[in-house]
């Protein structure tokens, strides 16, 4: 199947610095990736839609100055993290979809971030 | 917002036994799909039923929807230690995921 990685695999950061995570598939161009957070023990949350080339769009209660979105290429995209807090750290994972494959999407293996 | 929500929570059940996961969600939708996570890494795609399919089979796995009660289910036929982690329905293109159900494979 399909291949999307993280980088990092996990940030240990200050409080009130920048964090920048990136996406990437590897083997397809991916039109539409998407960010989650997920906390310990609970469900994935969908904080945006990011689309290669225009403004990602954000879920209701996501801050879009603090989560910036850059989707620059069909293969990469980024989320920056700024001025983080410890209430930011998470686990945020990511997904590609590959348009050949109209419904599926396929998920990066997630990004630990600890916020000190 | 369209979501599923997976019953039980959580479960266990001992090594070789079948394990049944079912998830509700609120609206129409074209697809639905099941996805494993493991303990603090990423999710693994499992299989995914169309709107107008009513089961479908996938190895040790069996998926059966009913859109008619909102409803799919997920079956993990003769359990294997290594089956043990969460398990998410996610409704359509957004992916919207539900809470999840741990499960626990007993050795």
């Amino acid at each position: 199947g399909a291949v999307v990685s993280q980088h990092p695999s996990w940030v240990i950061c200050k409080s009130g610095t920048s964090v920048k995570i990136e996406c990437r598939s590897l083997d397809f161009q991916a039109t539409t990736m998407f960010w989650y957070r997920q906390f310990p023990k609970q469900s994935l949350m969908l904080m945006a839609t990011s689309n290669e080339g225009s403004k990602a769009t954000y879920e209701q209660g996501v801050e879009k100055d603090k989560f910036l979105i850059n989707h620059a290429s069909l293969t990469l995209s980024t989320l920056t993290v700024t001025s983080a807090h410890p209430e930011d750290s998470s686990f945020y994972i990511c997904s590609a979809r590959d348009p050949a494959r109209t419904y599926e999407q396929y998920f990066g293996p997630g990004t630990r971030l600890t916020v000190t | 917002s369209q979501q599923g929500e997976e019953d039980p929570q959580a479960l266990s059940i001992q090594e070789g036994e079948n394990a049944t996961m079912n998830c509700s969600y609120k609206t129409s939708i074209n697809n639905l799909q099941w996805y494993r996570q493991n303990s603090g890494r990423g999710l693994v795609h499992l299989i995914l039923i169309r709107s107008n399919e009513r089961e479908k089979h996938s190895g040790r796995l069996r998926v059966t929807l009913d859109t008619s009660k909102k409803s799919s289910s997920l079956l993990i036929t003769a359990s294997r230690a290594a089956d043990t982690a969460s398990y998410f329905c996610a409704t359509d293109d957004k992916i919207i995921f539900g809470k999840g159900t741990r499960l626990h494979i007993l050795p």
